[in-house]
């Protein structure tokens, strides 16, 4: 099984930060990651797929980068919205989640 | 608008049975892979179960093989979860989920549905 692992597990942050987190795959993935936020109490929202590829309707700040078994998702410039929860996710064999990323007020 | 509703969720007993469904409208459900994915309370994301567009094929998390079963009906546009020999550990939300294209990653999620496991 193919194992992802996020880090940091939480990250506190201002609103204008510039804010990135690390998600690193167990074997090479290709570009077969997605990013997801997610709120309490709310279904999961895709960010990011194909490790860079900008989801319909999502704001540019959020950006995604890597290949092969690292990756980052980037938040340009922090916004009140977006203090949630971030998954990324491989999509090369089945589907694994990593742990989460909690985005937390500073 | 596009849409996914889950229901039939609920309390059950350790070795007891659940059907969750996944009501869709607002796109073509027959030309899509579907999903579910479950959240334990406080906890991760989990892939569970994917189904093909056309029900040809089905695939299962390694924690449910043997005792779930998904299934859809294209005439009806809704996704089905069947659960048997449920476990304390299968206590979560469950979230049906529209698979991008052809690949196993989640453009669309439904609000989820709470099943709980316990005596």
């Amino acid at each position: 099984d193919i194992q992802m692992t996020q880090s940091p597990s939480t990250l506190s942050a201002s609103v204008g930060d510039r804010v990135t987190i690390t998600c690193r795959a167990s074997q090479n993935i290709n570009t077969w990651l997605a990013w997801y936020q997610q709120k309490p109490g709310k279904a999961p929202n895709l960010l990011i797929y194909k490790a860079s590829s900008l989801q319909s309707g999502v704001p540019s700040r959020f950006s995604g980068s890597g290949s092969g078994a690292e990756f980052t998702l980037t938040i340009s410039s922090l916004q009140p919205d977006d203090f949630a929860t971030y998954y990324c996710q491989q999509y090369d064999t089945y589907a694994t989640f990593g742990q989460g990323t909690k985005v937390e007020i500073k | 608008e596009v849409q996914l509703v889950e229901s039939g969720g609920g309390l059950v007993q350790p070795g007891g049975s659940l059907r969750l469904s996944c009501a869709v409208s607002g796109f073509s459900f027959s030309s899509y892979w579907m999903h579910w994915v479950r959240q334990a309370p406080g906890k991760g994301l989990v892939w569970v179960s994917r189904i093909n567009s056309d029900g040809s094929g089905t695939y299962y998390a390694d924690s449910v093989k043997g005792r779930f079963t998904i299934s859809r009906d294209n005439a009806k546009n809704t996704l089905y979860l069947q659960m048997n020999s449920l476990r304390a550990e299968d206590t979560a939300v469950y979230y049906c989920a529209r698979g991008i294209t052809v690949v196993n990653a989640f453009d669309v999620w439904g609000q989820g549905a709470m099943v709980t496991v316990s005596s």
